[in-house]
């Protein structure tokens, strides 16, 4: 069955950055887009970009672009996300999804906290 | 952009009710359109693709209809378990969800 793990919660201080994991399992990693979404406490959800771990190609919503730096290692099966010079407004729960295509998304790991805080 | 707009933001019903969710868009998105169910904690799950096909294990109290800017999910008869909030989401040009309707039992 389809799963995805993520790494676990993150307290990082401001200006710096952090770089959240998604391994991937029963499914063939390469052939589907991996999405990563945002949702800020209480509120709704925004889509940040998605990487092809075949080719590593990639898009990003213009407003994450210089913000999330997605990459893939196939060998691991295994997506990343790094959020660079971070700010209160990143504090989020940021999840990692599986995608139809560059669509919609299927299955979605369970969300990495991330808290930005001196 | 393509904005979306959900209504109500909170729907308070009771057990066994027909529900019915809006999602609205700012401009034609055709049938490209899906919907998620987020329990509190946990993350969204898929419910509806393409505005009214099912998802593999999704009960069939769960529907979705319309297209180009008007949309609906409807839940048939409400259980206790379909406490949630539910996102509607287009995919016709970039990827943007609507601000969700927070679902709750009376």
């Amino acid at each position: 069955q389809v799963q995805l793990q993520q790494s676990g919660t993150e307290l990082v201080k401001p200006a710096s950055s952090v770089k959240i994991s998604c391994k991937a399992s029963g499914y063939t990693f390469t052939i589907n887009y991996m999405h990563w979404i945002r949702q800020q406490p209480g509120n709704g959800l925004e889509w940040i970009g998605w990487i092809y771990p075949g080719n590593g190609n990639t898009k990003y919503n213009q407003k994450f672009d210089g913000k999330a730096t997605l990459t893939a290692d196939k060998s691991s099966s295994t997506a990343y996300m790094q959020l660079s010079s971070l700010t209160s407004e990143d504090s989020a729960v940021y999840f990692c999804a599986r995608g139809y295509n560059y669509w919609y998304f299927d299955f979605w790991g369970p969300g990495t906290m991330v808290t930005v805080s001196s | 952009d393509i904005q979306m707009t959900q209504s109500p933001s909170l729907l308070s019903a009771s057990v066994g009710d027909r529900v019915t969710l809006n999602c609205k868009a700012s401009q034609n998105i055709y049938k490209n359109l899906a919907w998620y169910q987020q329990k509190l904690g946990e993350a969204p799950k898929l419910l509806i693709y393409n505005a009214n096909s099912l998802q593999t294990g999704i009960p069939s109290r769960f529907s979705g209809s319309g297209s180009g800017t008007d949309f609906t999910l409807t839940i048939s008869s409400l259980q206790p378990e379909d406490v949630a909030t539910y996102f509607c989401q287009q995919y016709y040009s970039g990827l943007t969800f609507g601000s969700g309707t927070k679902l709750e039992i009376k």
